[in-house]
């Protein structure tokens, strides 16, 4: 079992651009998890979906974010138009229900340049 | 969500045994406490979770007051790579709601 699969591990974007970020989550999981992390401070949620549904989108900034799990393949979280205060690690974390424990990914760094 | 409260941080002897506490004065009945860690540069990995009674398994054991307002995660023997940020967490057994992370404990382990 491969575990929850992100990338790319590190992501370099000039201002303006976008980044995709994907996760694979954990065989036979179907709720996937994002929350991001700023320099020196704690994992902040930012939204929890199901497959193909958004279950709760309350951690998600109001514009430029967007996340989706489609039925087939990886769940993508979407940054438009890219600035610096987006340079975070960016962690998805999968379980097989939504009472049941995490499995995270080692996360994806993005830089903005 | 119930809110916990953690020292910022902790320092240990390698190959001494560590406790990390846990407050949580607020916990509802069916609130479950987890820990989890973040290692260096890694995603949060967990550790240990309980609703009663005290648990063990192979990275850790957690005790359990018997009002439930604060728990006690113990490292039976610090090493190296226990060096991590540690965090614990209330969830409802019911709801399901997120894991909601807070500043955790930042372990240092001295050779």
């Amino acid at each position: 079992n491969a575990g929850v699969m992100q990338n790319p591990r590190h992501l370099v974007r000039r201002r303006g651009q976008e980044a995709r970020l994907r996760c694979s989550p954990m065989k036979g999981h179907s709720h996937v998890y994002w929350y991001r992390q700023l320099p020196e401070e704690g994992l902040k949620f930012m939204v929890y979906l199901q497959k193909e549904n958004i279950i709760d989108e309350s951690g998600m900034p109001k514009e430029r974010f967007s996340a989706e799990f489609p039925k087939e393949g990886p769940s993508i979280l979407r940054i438009q138009q890219v600035v610096r205060g987006d340079s975070a690690a960016y962690f998805c974390a999968s379980s097989q229900g939504q009472v049941n424990g995490y499995t995270f990914g080692s996360g994806t760094r993005l830089t903005v340049v | 969500d119930a809110k916990t409260t953690q020292p910022n941080s902790m320092e240990s002897n390698e190959e001494e045994p560590v406790h990390l506490p846990c407050n949580h004065s607020t916990i509802s009945g069916t609130d479950y406490i987890h820990w989890y860690r973040q290692l260096p540069s890694q995603g949060p990995e967990y550790v240990i979770h309980g609703l009663t009674s005290n648990v063990n398994n192979r990275m850790a054991s957690l005790a359990i007051a018997e009002d439930r307002k604060s728990s006690t995660l113990i490292l039976h023997r610090a090493t190296l790579r226990d060096a991590a940020v540690y965090y614990c967490i209330l969830r409802d057994v019911g709801t399901g709601n997120q894991f909601y992370f807070g500043t955790g404990t930042s372990l240092t382990v001295i050779p």
